[in-house]
């Protein structure tokens, strides 16, 4: 069964870069096929895509987010990571890692995610 | 880029049968699958429809999702309704520019 935990901080301030870590167990994160996409839920409202990578590095943002949005992979320790630049308070959301099937939306693992509240 | 809109909110009776609808803006329906989550208050989403009309293994099949390319929407439906099966439920696809655009959601209401 295949497992998918976010890390980071809680709590980022303004202006800084919001910085999570999807961890993947049950799996290997280098097993062809599959994105690891970043999710994100503003408090009461809907999913936005934030982007996926594959195993090999080759990445695809969301276009509204793309000049600030980073996503990384470390296969050797089967995480993959989220980098948001230049936060603001409408960057304040719960953040979910999920594992896509084939790249176009059909998500089957999705971690519990976590809140990040942009803030001073 | 494309659009899908659902309905804010259904709600209807225990036993009933609902229908949640998501509309595409712009380029076919039947061109790219459609996929359908469900979400409780304070979980991750799940899948309950892929491909359309595909249920995940665990899935009651009182679930069930069409394609209708005379609207350009796709549905979900669910029968029997049950006091479990209210959650947000948001819809989502695809196109070659757009790898994933999700529905903005309906909240089902089951009372």
């Amino acid at each position: 069964q295949v497992q998918l935990q976010e890390s980071g901080p809680g709590l980022v301030k303004p202006s800084q870069t919001l910085s999570l870590t999807c961890t993947v167990s049950g799996g290997s994160i280098s097993s062809g096929g599959y994105y690891w996409s970043w999710i994100r839920q503003h408090p009461g409202k809907g999913l936005e895509w934030i982007g996926y990578i594959y195993y090999s590095g080759s990445t695809y943002y969301n276009p509204s987010l793309k000049s600030r949005v980073t996503i990384s992979v470390d296969t050797s320790k089967n995480q993959f990571s989220l980098k948001l630049s230049s936060v603001t308070a409408a960057d304040t959301a719960v953040y979910y890692c999920a594992r896509d099937i084939g790249g176009s939306g059909h998500f089957d693992y999705w971690g519990q995610g976590t809140l990040v509240t942009v803030s001073s | 880029n494309f659009m899908l809109t659902q309905p804010h909110s259904v709600s209807e009776s225990p036993g009933k049968t609902v229908t949640i609808s998501c509309t595409r803006s712009s380029g076919s329906i039947a061109s790219n699958y459609v996929q359908w989550y469900q979400q409780r208050p304070g979980s991750a989403p799940t899948t309950v429809i892929y491909e359309d009309n595909q249920r995940p293994s665990g899935v009651p099949d009182r679930f069930s999702g069409s394609i209708d390319s005379s609207s350009n929407s796709a549905s979900l439906t669910i029968s029997g309704l049950k006091t479990e099966d209210e959650a947000d439920y948001y819809c989502q696809s695809y196109d070659s520019s757009n790898p994933v655009v999700f529905g903005g959601g309906t909240k089902l209401t089951v009372l």
